[in-house]
């Protein structure tokens, strides 16, 4: 199975903060690595897509890199609706997909 | 529009089989590009994607549950449908229901989540 390991898995930021999650796999997925954004009570928002294709709708300020093994999401201005969990997920494995464990952005 | 709606019990005893059921609408689950998916988020913890069912019937599993799930799809009612046997506390969580768009897209719509407590 391929693992994803995010780090941090919490962090504290301000209003217009340049915040940046990585997540790492166990192996090379090639750009198969999708983020999403979650608020308590909501379902989960589909942020990047291919590890770096913006979803339709989500603001520019959100940006995805990488490949192979290496992937980072970052935010380049934070907004107060930005103040959720992050999930990275891979999709490259034809038998499971698996999210990683999530990162916390929370208010300082 | 694409709408995803999850329904079942939100109460099971333990022991007993979870069973749930996402309707579809503004999509079909027939559609040969499209997967469709159950997942999970435990209290306190983080996202768990339990499986996924193509429009062929072809099903994968997480193998942490891949004993206890099965997927299967309803076409004439575009539904497709969860049953997870032997629950145990530690399968209450809200549960999803998405679509992913092939294998390079994500999962870029969801239903809005159904809790289910596993209690007796």
């Amino acid at each position: 199975d391929i693992q994803m390991t995010q780090s941090p898995s919490s962090l504290s930021a301000s209003v217009g903060d340049r915040v940046t999650i990585t997540c790492r796999a166990s192996q090379s997925i090639s750009s198969y690595l999708n983020w999403y954004q979650h608020k308590p009570g909501k379902a989960p928002k589909l942020l990047i897509y291919a590890a770096s294709s913006l979803q339709s709708g989500v603001p520019s300020r959100f940006s995805g890199s990488g490949s192979g093994t290496d992937f980072t999401l970052t935010i380049s201005s934070l907004q107060p609706e930005d103040f959720a969990t992050y999930y990275c997920q891979q999709s490259y494995s034809t038998l499971t997909w698996t999210f990683g464990q999530g990162t916390k952005v929370e208010i300082k | 529009q694409v709408l995803l709606q999850e329904s079942g019990p939100g109460l099971v005893k333990p022991s007993q089989t979870l069973s749930l059921t996402c309707t579809v609408s503004g999509g079909s689950v027939s559609s040969d590009i499209y997967y469709w998916s159950w997942i999970r988020r435990p209290a306190g913890k983080g996202l768990e994607w339990i499986g996924r069912i193509y429009t062929s019937g072809s099903t994968n599993y997480n193998p942490s549950l891949k004993s206890r799930v099965t997927i299967s799809v309803d076409t004439s009612k575009n539904q497709f449908s969860l049953k997870l046997s032997s629950v145990t506390a530690a399968d209450t969580a809200v549960y999803y229901c998405a679509r992913a768009f092939g294998y390079s897209s994500g999962f870029d719509y969801w239903g809005q989540g159904t809790l289910v407590t596993v209690s007796s």
